[in-house]
C-alpha cells in the first residue's frame, strides 16, 4: 500500500529536549516536505526537499531543521523545543517533484505538545 | 493579507444540500489550484485539481477557478454524511503551493 508514514503520532515533551519525527515514504517520490498545521492557521510549509541532499526553508523553519539521506526518509528534528512549537505536523510527498503541480500525499500527522 | 484565505465555518447543512465553499487568493502568479479533504484525526487527501481558470467536474463535486477575480470555488451536490470534513482550498505557482485554514463542513442526516 502507497503510503507516507510518521513516528511518533503522539508526543509530550519537555522545552529544550532535542527530539525527532521520522517520515517515510514508499512510492520513490523525490519530493518531500514537511507542514505544521495549527488553528487560524491552517497548513504552513516548514521544509521541503526536491531531491536526496536537496533541502530548502519552507515558510515556518526556525527552530527546525531537516536532512535527506535517503529518497525514503525525510526526518524533522527540533534541536530545542519551545512551546510555540506544539503543533500537530505532516510530512508529505509528491511524485511531481513539486508541491504545486501534483498531489500531495500526506502522513496521519504527529501532533507534538513541548511543556 | 494571507495569500489564500477560506471562511473557517463551521458549516452544517442537511443530507441532500448543495454546498458552496470558497476561497480567495491574492498572488496572480498562482496558476494551480487545489482542494482537499481532511477527515478528522487524519492527514488531508487530494479531492480536486484543477489549472488555470475554469471548471473541473468529478461525480458530485466540481471545482471552479475564476482567475479575473481571484476565486476558487468547490461545489458538493446530493451532500452526504460522509462529505463531514474539513476542506481546504490550495494555491501554487513557482514550486510554492499555499494553504487555505480549512472549512469545516457537517452533514447532517
Amino acid at each position: 500500500e502507497a503510503q507516507v508514514t510518521q513516528n511518533p503520532r503522539y508526543l509530550i515533551t519537555v522545552t529544550g529536549k532535542k527530539l525527532t519525527v521520522t517520515c517515510s515514504q514508499n512510492m520513490n517520490h523525490e519530493y518531500m516536505s514537511w507542514y505544521r498545521q495549527d488553528p487560524g492557521l491552517g497548513l504552513r510549509q516548514i521544509y521541503y526537499s526536491m531531491n536526496v541532499e536537496v533541502t530548502d526553508k519552507g515558510d515556518v523553519p526556525e527552530g527546525y531543521k531537516v536532512s535527506r539521506k535517503e529518497k525514503r526518509n525525510f526526518p524533522l528534528i527540533l534541536e530545542s523545543p519551545s512551546p510555540n512549537q506544539t503543533s500537530l505536523y505532516f510530512c508529505a510527498s509528491s511524485s511531481s517533484g513539486r508541491a504545486d503541480t501534483g498531489e500531495l500525499f500526506f502522513g496521519e500527522g504527529s501532533r507534538l505538545t513541548v511543556l | 493579507q494571507k495569500e489564500v484565505e477560506q471562511d473557517p465555518g463551521p458549516l452544517s447543512v442537511p443530507e441532500g444540500a448543495i454546498v458552496s465553499l470558497n476561497c480567495t487568493y491574492s498572488n496572480s502568479a498562482f496558476q494551480y489550484f487545489m482542494w482537499y479533504r481532511q477527515y478528522s484525526r487524519k492527514g488531508p487527501e487530494l479531492l480536486m485539481y484543477t489549472y488555470s481558470s475554469g471548471n473541473k467536474e468529478d461525480g458530485r463535486f466540481t471545482a471552479q477557478v475564476d482567475k479575473s477575480s481571484k476565486y476558487i470555488s468547490l461545489f458538493i451536490r446530493d451532500s452526504q454524511p460522509s462529505d463531514s470534513a474539513t476542506y481546504l482550498c490550495a494555491s501554487g505557482g513557482g514550486n510554492k503551493l499555499t494553504f487555505g485554514t480549512g472549512t469545516q463542513l457537517k452533514v447532517e442526516l
